[in-house]
């Protein structure tokens, strides 16, 4: 079956680091793909969709110069939070779907925690 | 907007039946989809509703009502194994066409002995 692939799977790092988190459709290409956050005991709440090619969909209140999305390639897509602070420590979470319509379900990395200190 | 309601946590004997309910307040949607999601894992896939009715995979099965604006999922046979969370979801179709999703509030199912 369709795999996305995640990574890093954990990150602790300081205050005010720059932390890139790598998305990979492993056997589809993806011309679009989903971030998404979450917070303990929630939801997963979506942060942006990445366009391959263009520029990255924001939801209402995610700050685009706070989470840099890339997707340079049609297998690829990176999300960076920049300059992070304690309140950034989430875990955030990629998905794409391998075909059309409504009905494929969107296949998920296994997420990055991430830890701001 | 979207919203979709579901119980926050809801607990079962191994071996029963749990019903997982989903309300939802949304201007059209083209399907429900239902995921799970263990502690600190990725979510999978379970089931989709395109229609009204009933829609059966393996132990699970999904329900779409869309004049009560509600769908369910049931799960049978629980095992130990299904202690997880789940969340319905939908793609609204003003998502401009990139089939973004829309999470329920997700509940937390605990399956005891």
């Amino acid at each position: 079956g369709a795999v996305v692939s995640q990574h890093p799977s954990w990150v602790i790092c300081k205050s005010g680091t720059s932390v890139k988190i790598e998305c990979r459709s492993l056997d589809f290409q993806a011309t679009t793909m989903f971030w998404y956050r979450q917070f303990p005991k929630q939801s997963l709440m979506l942060m942006a969709t990445s366009n391959e090619g263009s520029k990255a969909t924001y939801e209402q209140g995610v700050e685009k110069d706070k989470f840099l999305i890339n997707h340079a390639s049609l297998t690829l897509s990176t999300l960076t939070v920049t300059s992070a602070h304690p309140e950034d420590s989430s875990f955030y979470i990629c998905s794409a779907r391998p075909g059309q319509g409504d009905s494929q379900p969107q296949h998920f990395g296994d997420g990055t925690r991430l830890s701001i200190l | 907007g979207q919203s979709l309601e579901q119980p926050s946590e809801v607990t079962a004997v191994e071996g029963a039946i749990v019903q997982i309910n989903c309300t939802y307040q949304t201007s059209g949607f083209y399907g429900l989809s239902w995921y799970q999601q263990h502690d600190g894992g990725a979510p999978t896939f379970l089931s989709y509703n395109a229609l009204d009715g009933l829609e059966e995979t393996g132990r699970f099965s999904s329900f779409l009502s869309r004049s009560d604006s509600y769908g369910y999922l049931l799960l049978q046979e629980l095992q130990m194994k299904d202690s997880a969370s789940y969340f319905c979801a939908v793609s609204p179709p003003d998502s401009g066409g990139y089939q973004k999703v829309t999470f329920g509030t997700g509940t937390k199912l605990q399956v005891i002995p």
